[in-house]
């Protein structure tokens, strides 16, 4: 069974500019999340999506992150602008259905760097 | 202030040697997880411990939760290089029940 699939793998920008990131879940999974690990850090959570729904988004910085979810399948992560603190990986994550301890499984990550 | 404190933060040991790491935390939890991140991976799960005291081994790594259901710890024997990476502990909690890691624990394994 293929994992969840990210890309790019590695992206770097300089600050004020626009990036996306790109997430493809395990087949079949309702709910997807995206988190940031800054270096040296665990994983936050951003926003976790049910299907298209947006479960939870409440530390997700709104003024310049956003991120959908079409169809229920594939998602897309937006930093506009990025500053230097955006600097981090970007997971995404898996799962099979709705109920939370539903074991989460996690892509390779983009890492990002904000020049 | 982080809800879940992990120690030590980096750990190198040589080949063969045993180790325990810890997750702390002054808030009671119905269950914990464990995790490892190996460099350029996302995590993967290890165990879920979820009842006060429990103890489980997976090959040469043992987990234990607290008696209080506030703490754990992981305990590696006779660790390898394929032991090197990241590891996280983390917790339900928030009112969506988002997963919550830990600061984790670096460990390095030198052959």
């Amino acid at each position: 069974e293929a994992g969840v699939a990210q890309s790019p793998r590695y992206k770097i920008i300089e600050k004020r500019q626009s990036v996306a990131f790109w997430c493809n879940p395990i087949s079949g999974h309702a709910t997807l999340y995206w988190y940031q690990q800054i270096l040296g850090q665990g994983p936050k959570l951003l926003i976790q999506f049910q299907n298209n729904g947006v479960v939870d988004d409440s530390q997700l910085p709104k003024d310049r992150f956003s991120a959908e979810r079409l169809k229920g399948v594939d998602s897309t992560l937006k930093i506009q602008p990025a500053k230097l603190e955006d600097s981090a990986v970007y997971l995404c994550a898996s799962s099979l259905g709705d109920f939370y301890t539903d074991t989460q499984y996690f892509g390779p990550g983009t890492r990002l760097t904000v020049l | 202030t982080q809800l879940l404190e992990q120690s030590p933060q980096f750990l190198s040991i040589q080949e063969g040697e045993n180790l325990t790491v810890y997750c702390n935390s002054s808030s009671v939890f119905s269950s914990l997880q464990w995790y490892r991140q190996e460099p350029g991976e996302g995590p993967v799960l290890l165990v879920t411990v979820v009842t006060g005291g429990e103890v489980k081994k997976l090959k040469r790594l043992t987990f234990q939760f607290g008696d209080a259901r506030k703490d754990s710890s992981l305990h590696i024997t006779a660790a390898q290089p394929g032991d090197t990476g990241l590891y996280l502990c983390a917790v339900f909690g928030g009112a969506t029940n988002k997963l919550i890691f830990g600061t984790g624990t670096l460990l390095a394994v030198q052959p």
